[in-house]
């Protein structure tokens, strides 16, 4: 299947830092979505983007969509504590979902 | 409320045995899918469904089956041919209108002994 290269795989951070995590493909996609999933749980969509070159907020939440249309980058300000879990982000293709790796986000108080 | 509900939140099978996972959605969507998920290995797809009585393999179907009898159900059989069958397994559903929005059930662990 479709590899997803998401980075870095964990951060730690303090509470108040901005975070940024990426994501890359080989090939070219017209979806790009950046889910997070708290412990325990199932995903929960952040942000949708669907147009190259898309910059998109969501609260403290920022996202981008790349030009070329293989990469997407996901930018937290100002983190809290239940910032903290795993972030992922996916492709969509025939009506299918194909996610990273995710990075682990741990939020020190 | 609409939403998508997964049954057990944790199972618990001796190795050799068949384990049938549940997942049923109110929320009028067409299409339902499975996914598993390992440490460090993201989520991957098993089996997806896009209409009633239809169902097609994802990436790691082998050791797995599934029937979509209702729109609104989607069971997850977990079989003694599953090598490593110990995981969270994931429910999500869908409309099909390429907008990806899918909602995701609040998962199953299973582990199996």
């Amino acid at each position: 299947g479709q590899q997803l290269n998401q980075s870095p795989q964990s951060m730690f951070i303090q509470e108040g830092e901005d975070v940024s995590m990426n994501c890359t493909s080989s090939s070219i996609f017209n979806t790009w979505l950046w889910y997070k999933q708290d412990p325990g749980e199932g995903p929960v969509l952040l942000i949708a983007l669907y147009k190259a070159g898309e910059l998109t907020s969501n609260g403290r939440l920022t996202a981008q969509f790349g030009i070329t249309r293989k990469d997407s980058f996901l930018n937290i300000s100002a983190s809290i504590p239940s910032d903290v879990g795993i972030y992922f982000c996916a492709v969509g293709s025939n009506y299918k979902l194909t996610f990273g790796k995710g990075t682990l986000l741990t939020v020190n108080p | 409320d609409g939403g998508i509900t997964q049954s057990p939140k944790y199972l618990f099978r001796k190795e050799g045995q068949n384990v049938t996972l549940s997942c049923e959605q109110n929320l009028n969507h067409d299409a339902m899918y499975w996914y598993r998920q390992d440490p460090g290995q993201g989520l991957r797809l098993i089996y997806y469904s896009q209409i009633v009585n239809d169902f097609q393999k994802g990436d790691i179907a082998e050791g797995y089956s599934v029937s979509r009898e209702k729109k609104e159900s989607f069971p997850l059989t977990v079989t003694s041919a599953q090598k490593n069958p110990t995981a969270f397994y994931l429910c999500a559903s869908s409309v099909l209108t390429g907008a990806f929005g899918y909602t995701f059930g609040s998962g199953t662990r299973l582990t199996v002994v």
